[in-house]
């Protein structure tokens, strides 16, 4: 049973702290890793994918892959109040024609505080 | 309209209606995916349809029939639901082979079964 396990939260910080989200998974073999941030009622919006281990930057967002230790983190600089949301990490199953099944985790409630 | 789209956005339906979820891309995507997603749980991926065909079925039960006519559209049709099938109900397209490609969601239809 692949795993993708993420701390529910929720997280608070401060308006124009870092946040910092984790997330940890079970199979050694996933290549492929995204953060989606999900609003309360909507669906998720896809933000940031990576493959490589080390850091990717889009902006105020930096996501942080270590194969090794089998986790990817994602970074919020100068958070605002709108950043205030659920973020899901997904990994993927499975590769090849299949399509890319990712494996969710319950994601991060994040809040950021005026 | 662009990327993916759903309708009806919420349905209400009793235990012994039949009804149909649509879905339609316009990304020019070849691979398609229904989850489901529930209170407290994580995304659960359903059904995955490649170039038309079905490729995954993740355990759903019989009540929940898919329909994939082409790789723009995809149906989940629905019938004699229980009320703990009550959920969101999300779309997802992606392009096809590889594991580096990114799934992007339509808005989801809100079901409630009575």
């Amino acid at each position: 049973q692949k795993e993708v396990e993420q701390n529910s939260g929720p997280l608070s910080v401060p308006e124009g702290a870092i946040a910092s989200l984790n997330c940890t998974y079970s199979d050694r073999g996933s290549q492929s890793f995204f953060w989606y941030r999900q609003y309360s009622g909507k669906s998720p919006e896809l933000i940031m994918s990576i493959y490589s281990n080390g850091d990717k930057e889009d902006g105020r967002f930096t996501a942080q892959l270590n194969k090794a230790s089998q986790y990817v983190s994602l970074l919020i600089r100068d958070s605002q109040p709108s950043d205030s949301a659920t973020y899901l990490c997904a990994v993927n199953g499975d590769g090849g024609n299949a399509g890319n099944m990712l494996t969710f985790g319950g994601g991060t409630r994040l809040m950021v505080k005026p | 309209e662009t990327g993916v789209t759903q309708t009806p956005r919420h349905l209400v339906m009793g235990m012994t209606n039949k009804k149909s979820l649509k879905c339609e891309q316009h990304l020019g995507h070849n691979a398609m995916y229904w989850y489901k997603q529930s209170a407290k749980k994580p995304l659960e991926l359903m059904f995955v349809y490649n170039f038309k065909e079905q490729t995954e079925n993740n355990s759903v039960p019989s009540r929940f029939s898919p329909e994939c006519p082409n790789s723009s559209h995809l149906f989940l049709h629905l019938h004699t639901l229980q009320p703990e099938d009550s959920a969101l109900y999300l779309c997802a397209s992606s392009h096809t082979s590889g594991i580096y490609n990114e799934q992007f969601f339509g808005p989801g239809t809100r079901l409630t079964v009575l």
